[in-house]
């Protein structure tokens, strides 16, 4: 039972222009959302996260939106640089709970 | 990362043998993770712990176990690998629960059971 899904497996954009990132969750009780990044052979790393009390935060060229009547975060990054280019992991959870369900990932490429 | 050293980084292993991954933190984090990470599926929990001797089971814990006698080594056991145990195996700690946290993940064990 998939708790987390993006639909996208892969998403390709030019270098400048402006990457978005997308999430769906069904279980209503996920408050707390995280974006991860990674690269090959290496461990995820955490990048932004928001919590259920906002719609959206920022840090730098990294923006999450939050919509929770449509179970929906996305992630904008503008502008796209090629080192962003990377699998990106949407996870959420519960308040105090350590089960952090993730997404499948979406491999974003940002062509020079 | 620094803080946290998974090993081996890869294992080739017959099956029904038993296999041992380990995870190691130097930063004293209360809380540590095994999660794998298969196509498709993104990444699973398999076990956490909060603590020393502390530890609760995952969304995928059958055919694992784990054990965390100090603070800074959390073991991972296959008790009788199987191929659908071929995974990157990935361990994780952090100070708090997820709220407020990211996760510091490990580099990864690659398994493949044959």
């Amino acid at each position: 039972d998939q708790q987390v899904k993006q639909n996208s497996p892969s998403l390709s954009v030019q270098e400048g222009r402006i990457s978005i990132l997308n999430c769906d969750y069904t279980n209503s009780m996920f408050d707390y959302f995280l974006w991860y990044k990674k690269y090959p052979a290496e461990g995820p790393t955490f990048l932004i996260s928001i919590s259920s009390i906002k719609d959206k935060n920022e840090d730098g060229r990294f923006t999450v939106f939050l919509n929770k009547s449509a179970k929906h975060l996305s992630l904008h990054i503008v502008p796209s640089q090629p080192g962003d280019s990377a699998v990106y992991f949407c996870a959420a959870s519960m308040y105090n709970n350590n089960d952090m369900r993730f997404g499948a990932g979406t491999r974003l490429t940002v062509k020079p | 990362d620094a803080g946290i050293t998974q090993s081996p980084r890869h294992k080739v292993t017959e099956t029904g043998t038993p296999v041992t991954l380990r995870c190691h933190q130097t930063e004293n984090h209360r809380y540590m993770y095994w999660y794998r990470q298969d196509p498709g599926h993104g990444l699973r929990l398999i076990h956490y712990s909060y603590g020393v001797k502390d530890t609760d089971k995952g969304e995928v814990s059958d055919g694992y176990s784990v054990s965390r006698s100090k603070t800074e080594d959390f073991l991972l056991t296959l008790e009788s690998a199987t191929s659908s145990q071929t995974s990157v195996y990935f361990c994780a700690i952090s100070p708090g629960t997820v709220w407020g946290y990211g996760y510091t993940f490990g580099s990864g064990t690659r398994l493949t059971v044959v």
